[in-house]
């Protein structure tokens, strides 16, 4: 049973528009979630975090929203850019439980058109 | 360079070779882990190293044997494989209460034959 989903396999989006990502999850205990984005032949890298206890985090044109009573959180990126061409994966840790491991979606493919 | 490097970056055996995969970080991280990412498959956590001790294994088939000698390396040695082992394998690792976020290693593509 999948406890982080992103069920867009993919996205395509206009150059400058908005992109928006989106990743559900489904064990309360989960209270830090991560976005990592990922080129091919490459490892992901870590791009913006959220706790639990906020429920808005922003880094320049990232930004992610966390809504805990439907265990939803989004990415947006804006505006978009070529660069931004990648798969992005959402992830969820439980770190008040002190458990170390974090639960990975399984991607999405975001293609930024020109 | 994101401060965990692995080596090799790609990796072609045979069904009955022995290899090992090497991560290496120095950035004064407590944790290591190996991951494995197959197509159309979320990244699946193998090995968990916390003080140089593991402390997780998610049921990883034996032919997988990590090994972490001190707190900056990280090995995963490689034993008679099977061609659906062939994945990307990622080595990341954090401190405990990073609240940061994983460092990932770019990765070794293996491929089983």
């Amino acid at each position: 049973d999948q406890q982080v989903k992103q069920n867009s396999p993919s996205l395509s989006v206009q150059e400058g528009r908005i992109s928006i990502l989106n990743c559900d999850y489904t064990n309360s205990m989960f209270d830090y979630f991560l976005w990592y984005k990922k080129y091919p032949a490459e490892g992901p890298t870590f791009l913006i975090s959220i706790s639990s206890i906020k429920d808005k985090n922003e880094d320049g044109r990232f930004t992610v929203f966390l809504n805990k009573s439907a265990k939803h959180l989004s990415l947006h990126i804006v505006p978009s850019q070529p660069g931004d061409s990648a798969v992005y994966f959402c992830a969820a840790s439980a770190l008040r439980y002190r458990d170390d491991k974090i639960i990975f979606g399984k991607g999405t493919r975001l293609h930024i058109l020109p | 360079e994101t401060g965990v490097t692995q080596t090799p970056r790609h990796l072609v055996m045979g069904m009955t070779n022995k290899k090992s995969l090497k991560c290496e970080q120095h950035l004064g991280h407590n944790a290591m882990y190996w991951y494995k990412q197959s197509a159309k498959k979320p990244l699946e956590l193998m090995f968990v190293y916390s003080l140089e001790e593991r402390v997780e294994n998610n049921s990883v088939p034996s032919r997988f044997s990590p090994e972490c000698p001190n707190s900056s390396h990280l090995f995963l040695h490689l034993h008679t494989l099977q061609p659906e082992d062939s994945a990307l394998y990622l080595c990341a690792s954090s401190q405990d209460t990073d609240n940061y976020g994983y460092t990932f290693g770019s990765g070794t593509r293996l491929t089983v034959v």
